[in-house]
């Protein structure tokens, strides 16, 4: 499955640097996530957009701020950050509730494998 | 919390079904049990999902028991790619898709 395509795929960064993380899904969905997954813990919601907006901010620092142009593209913009923000960093997809449409069945990206030394 | 219960790790023969158990008692009657899978460093992949009948796809088939507070994900034939962590979630009528630890599946030769 190709629909969700995530740059870069691997980045290492500085905790003094900003990088952005990039995501573009071709399936025609209004809805989109950022997930982080640490090692050796389960998925964790970060961010959701519906329609454009954000609907969820699942208490993230401020170090990483989204952002959604269009229903096509999602971003992640990452500022000072701190060793622990090292994980696997995942863009979904999906169907909006909006549209009656069930919001569950998600299309996830490769993924980034972020680092942060 | 996704208020699923699931075994941590099992291990199937190469061509054998995997049959991978999953508990939901506090499940309410109008909420789909979802399984998703995540091979090892990619993103996670949608599976199946299922109201209260049993389903079939072209990777699994899913039973869910009469009353509803589990539910098996059938690989028929596993292969050694499907080798992976397989998640069974309850939504629970929230807007998220809560991930638990899930069942890591090995298939070997």
């Amino acid at each position: 499955e190709t629909g969700v395509t995530q740059t870069p795929r691997h980045l290492v960064m500085g905790m003094t640097n900003k990088k952005s993380l990039k995501c573009e899904q071709h399936l025609g969905h209004n809805a989109m996530y950022w997930y982080k997954q640490s090692a050796k813990k389960p998925l964790e919601l970060m961010f959701v957009y519906s329609l454009e907006e954000r609907v969820e901010n699942n208490s993230v620092p401020s170090r990483f701020s989204p952002e959604c142009p269009n229903s096509s593209h999602l971003f992640l913009h990452l500022h000072t950050l701190q060793p622990e923000d090292s994980a696997l960093y995942l863009c979904a997809s999906s169907r909006s509730r909006g549209e009656g449409a069930l919001p569950y069945e998600q299309y996830f990206g490769p993924g980034t494998r972020l680092t942060v030394t | 919390d996704a208020k699923t219960t699931q075994p941590t790790s099992m291990d199937c023969a190469e061509g054998r079904a995997a049959n991978l158990p999953c508990n939901h008692s506090t499940i309410s009657g109008n909420e789909y049990v979802y399984w998703y899978r995540q091979i090892h460093s990619q993103g996670p992949q949608y599976i199946i999902h299922g109201l209260k009948n049993n389903e079939t796809n072209e990777m699994a088939s899913l039973i869910i028991t009469e009353d509803r507070k589990s539910s098996t994900l059938i690989l028929p034939h596993a292969t050694l790619r499907d080798t992976a962590v397989y998640y069974c979630i309850v939504p629970y009528n929230t807007d998220k898709l809560i991930f638990g630890t899930g069942t890591r599946l090995q298939v070997f030769p």
